[in-house]
This record gives structure tokens, C-alpha cells and sequence, in this order.
């Protein structure tokens, strides 16, 4: 089975854009899961889909936000971009268990 | 509230000497226990899970770790290092509807 990938891998903005990076799942996941990973802050959660609908979400702002499609792929968006939302975006997609199965992240860079 | 602490930022072996990761949980409940590693620039590769079935976990590459109620510990083993093993580890517990929470992570430095 093909593992779970994501576009792209890096991605250069400036302050003030907007981004959208996006996750496959491995086939027949039904849950997606986005992290963000920094040095000062470690990797945290930002949200996670079941179904294309969002079940939890994490301490970040309104301006992260995500979205799960029918063939369960995943998106998450940033807008109004801050130089403190450069890091590495992983997603990780799983079965009903609670197993986590991550993709190869995408690093994003704000100038 | 789920949590781990894990004891240390950074461990240095030599190759072919044994490995120790640290690791305490703290959780309301019977708690889902993961290592995960992370080689740079890539992302987190499942090392083993624990979720009550057995206390002593075997993982891939020969990790293995003991889930130690008394002592609310989850500690990553392996007898013998490798030099490919080094990289960083975390200790995740899982948390409601698939929320992981990581550990600070441990960087393992391998020397020949």
C-alpha cells in the first residue's frame, strides 16, 4: 500500500499570503490528522477529519483552517501569513484505531 | 489531560553499546503509548505501540519498550545502537479523536 503523501514538499511565501497544503491518506483511511512541527514549539496538533467532517481541533488561530473531502484527502489553509508559521506540516492519516501513520511533511518557509 | 515528559534532550551512544529513551505519561485513563522516530528531514516512522495488551512491546529495527504502571514509564530500549539509528525519538500518548500529544523529543547521537 501506497503510504500517505503530501504537496508539496517545500513551499516559500511572504508575510500576508495565504497557503494551501494537501494530504492522501493511505487508501481506505478515514481520519486525517495536521501537526505542526517548529524547534521553540515541538509538534502540536492543529485539527483532525473524520469523514470530511473536523472532530477535534487545536490551540491555533482561526486563521489555520482545514478541510476533508469525499475520497477522504485532506487540505489545511493559512491565511494572512505570519513569519511564526514557518515550519514542517505533517499530516497523518489512520483506521478506526488510534494508530498514526505519517506522510513526509511539508516545510513551508514565510519571508 | 494526557502528557509524557521525555527525561532527555539528547542521548549519546556508541555503536553496538545498549540505548535508553526515557519516557513518563501521565494520563486520566488507560492510556495508547507510541514511539515515533524521525530521521532528518523526513517525517515520523512508527517505532511500536503499547495499548494494554502487553506490558513488554517489541517494535521494528529491535526497539522494544515496557509500559510500567507504578511508575507511569514507557521507556525505548534496543541492545545493541546502529549508527542508522541515530536520529530524534518521541514519545506521543494519544489523546481524545486521534489527538496525539508528543513529548519534547530525544535526540540520539551515535558514534562509531
Amino acid at each position: 500500500k501506497a503510504g500517505v503523501t503530501q504537496t508539496p514538499r517545500y513551499l516559500i511565501k511572504t508575510r500576508g499570503q495565504q497557503v494551501t497544503l494537501s494530504c492522501s491518506p493511505i487508501s481506505g483511511h478515514r481520519s486525517v490528522s495536521w501537526y505542526q512541527q517548529t524547534p521553540g514549539q515541538g509538534l502540536q496538533f492543529l485539527f483532525e477529519y473524520f469523514s470530511e467532517t473536523q472532530r477535534n481541533k487545536g490551540n491555533f488561530p482561526g486563521r489555520f483552517s482545514g478541510r476533508q473531502f469525499s475520497n477522504s484527502r485532506s487540505e489545511m489553509n493559512v491565511s494572512t501569513l505570519e513569519l511564526g508559521d514557518s515550519a514542517l506540516y505533517l499530516c497523518a492519516s489512520s483506521l478506526a484505531s488510534d494508530t498514526q501513520y505519517f506522510g513526509p511533511g511539508t516545510r513551508l518557509t514565510v519571508l | 489531560a494526557q502528557s509524557v515528559t521525555q527525561l532527555d534532550s539528547h542521548v549519546s551512544v556508541s555503536e553496538g553499546t545498549p540505548v535508553l529513551l526515557r519516557c513518563n505519561y501521565s494520563s486520566s485513563y488507560s492510556p495508547s503509548l507510541f514511539w515515533y522516530v524521525q530521521h532528518p528531514n523526513k517525517g515520523l516512522q512508527l517505532l511500536l505501540k503499547y495499548t494494554s495488551a502487553a506490558t513488554l512491546v517489541k517494535g521494528i529495527n529491535g526497539f522494544e519498550a515496557e509500559f510500567k504502571k507504578s511508575e507511569t514509564s514507557f521507556h525505548l530500549t534496543k541492545p545493541s545502537a546502529h549508527m542508522s539509528d541515530a536520529a530524534e525519538y518521541f514519545c506521543v500518548v494519544s489523546g481524545s479523536f486521534q489527538k496525539l500529544v508528543f513529548g519534547t523529543g530525544t535526540r540520539l547521537l551515535v558514534s562509531p
